[in-house]
């Protein structure tokens, strides 16, 4: 079956230190996204990517980092220097818009981080 | 640049009433809108989806929703609630042309009384 894999499903950390979030598709979509949810907040985007070795910055990018090395993977790393990271992320992937196909974003699990 | 507002972050309706879930948006371009759910500690499932053509859309679940343009609206029914139906849905509006992004809504929390 296709679809976004995300792990792991809980994430703990100590604060001070980096983690980095795992995220593989296997729909053959070429722009993935990273969100991060937040109650009552709905999702604000952190980066996305529209081909490999190339992602954007989105709203809220500060502390954050990614790599895009295939085109099936997207994994975000969450930087000391992130203020608050405990926080719900989601993981995304679409077609592209050049590709005449409505873009619907299809979603992972998510995984729930915690830092204490 | 796009934006959308959800009104009712929370809304409650009993089982087997009309549920109604409201979306405006703001654009320059035509949109495209989008509804998910998301369940508890999960991801979010696309309910529908209004690119062109018919304004009515029907989705999965027994949802659908219509794009009214003239009130820049694309609010979400259903016309008898089920327990199945709690959950978290938000609204979604392409960031236009050029690029795939979305703008979404701050979500509405639906609660159905047995």
């Amino acid at each position: 079956d296709g679809g976004i894999t995300q792990s792991p499903k809980y994430l703990f950390r100590k604060e001070g230190q980096n983690v980095t979030l795992s995220c593989e598709q296997n729909l053959n979509h070429d722009a993935m996204y990273w969100y991060r949810q937040d109650p009552g907040q709905g999702l604000r985007l952190i980066y996305y990517s529209q081909i490999v070795n190339d992602f954007q910055k989105g709203d809220i990018a500060e502390g954050y980092s990614v790599s895009r090395e295939k085109k099936e993977s997207f994994p975000l790393t969450v930087t000391s220097a992130q203020k608050n990271p405990t926080a719900f992320y989601l993981c995304a992937s679409s077609t592209l818009y050049t590709s005449g196909t409505p873009y619907e974003q299809y979603f992972g699990p998510g995984t729930r981080l915690t830092v204490t | 640049a796009q934006s959308v507002t959800q009104l009712g972050s929370h809304v409650s309706v009993s089982e087997g009433a009309l549920v109604l879930l409201r979306c405006n948006y703001s654009s320059s371009v035509p949109p495209y809108l989008f509804w998910y759910v998301q369940y508890p500690n999960q991801g979010l499932q696309l309910l529908l989806k209004y690119t062109t053509g018919a304004t009515l859309v029907k989705g999965i679940n027994g949802f659908e929703a219509e794009f009214k343009k003239s009130e820049t609206s694309f609010h979400l029914t259903k016309p008898s609630a089920h327990m199945s139906d709690a959950a978290e849905y938000f609204c979604a509006v392409s960031d236009g042309f050029g690029n795939e992004k979305l703008t979404f809504g701050t979500g509405t929390r639906l609660t159905i009384i047995p």
